[in-house]
């Protein structure tokens, strides 16, 4: 059974720090990873979607990456701000089995960046 | 246009009652889900639909009962709810259900009372 880690469970830094965020997950047999960014009672917000064959990508101040067969991957923010203050939540899609194609969710790192 | 958009943004309803939360999406998405997520936890998964037809029901309890009818709109009725079932529902959808980005929308918060 796929179980997905995100670590650290939150973070708090000074605005302009540069900071990385983990995940890892026990199975790799994955189509893709998705991080999100979710604001308190708020519904979730598509960051970066990586497919099982790229090792990263990117989109303004947002980078990740994906190694696939040590079951990890890190998002990167650059110069953070505090309007990036949220929960950040990983997710894989598995390739196998009964809930072939459905995301599984990390607990999520709750990031709060101080002016 | 990559929106989710779910109505109502709040219900409050009583044990009794029989209510409906609906999403809609005019990506031409195929895969719609809906997702449940407790305070401070992860969202889990209740239902998929892939090509308006009822795909994968995670062992849900049958007060809660998900309708396709067409393929932009996911209805999920609800009856005789607990106050446990109190949390945030989330729909999403995707092109497929496999190797694409899911998109979510911003979620009904439900208080059941």
């Amino acid at each position: 059974k796929q179980e997905v880690t995100q670590i650290p469970a939150a973070l708090s830094v000074p605005e302009g720090e540069n900071l990385v965020l983990n995940c890892s997950f026990t199975d790799s047999a994955i189509y893709n990873l998705q991080w999100f960014r979710q604001d308190p009672g708020k519904g979730l917000t598509s960051l970066l979607l990586i497919q099982s064959s790229q090792r990263e990508q990117t989109s303004g101040r947002l980078n990740a990456s994906l190694d696939k067969s040590s079951g990890r991957s890190t998002l990167y923010i650059a110069a953070s701000q505090p309007g990036d203050s949220a929960t950040y939540l990983c997710a894989v899609r598995g390739n196998y089995g009964g809930s072939q194609g459905n995301l599984i969710f990390g607990k999520g790192t709750k990031l709060s960046v101080k002016p | 246009d990559t929106e989710v958009t779910q109505t109502p943004k709040h219900l409050v309803m009583g044990m009794t009652n029989k209510k409906s939360l609906k999403c809609e999406q005019h990506m031409g998405h195929r895969a719609m889900y809906w997702y449940k997520q407790k305070a401070k936890k992860p969202p889990e998964l209740m239902f998929v639909y892939s090509y308006e037809k009822l795909s994968i029901n995670e062992s849900v309890p049958s007060r809660f009962s998900p309708e396709c009818p067409n393929s932009s709109l996911l209805n999920l009725h609800l009856h005789a709810l607990q106050p446990e079932d109190s949390a945030l529902y989330l729909c999403a959808s995707s092109h497929r259900t496999g190797d694409t980005e899911a998109f979510f929308g911003q979620g009904t918060r439900l208080t059941v009372v």
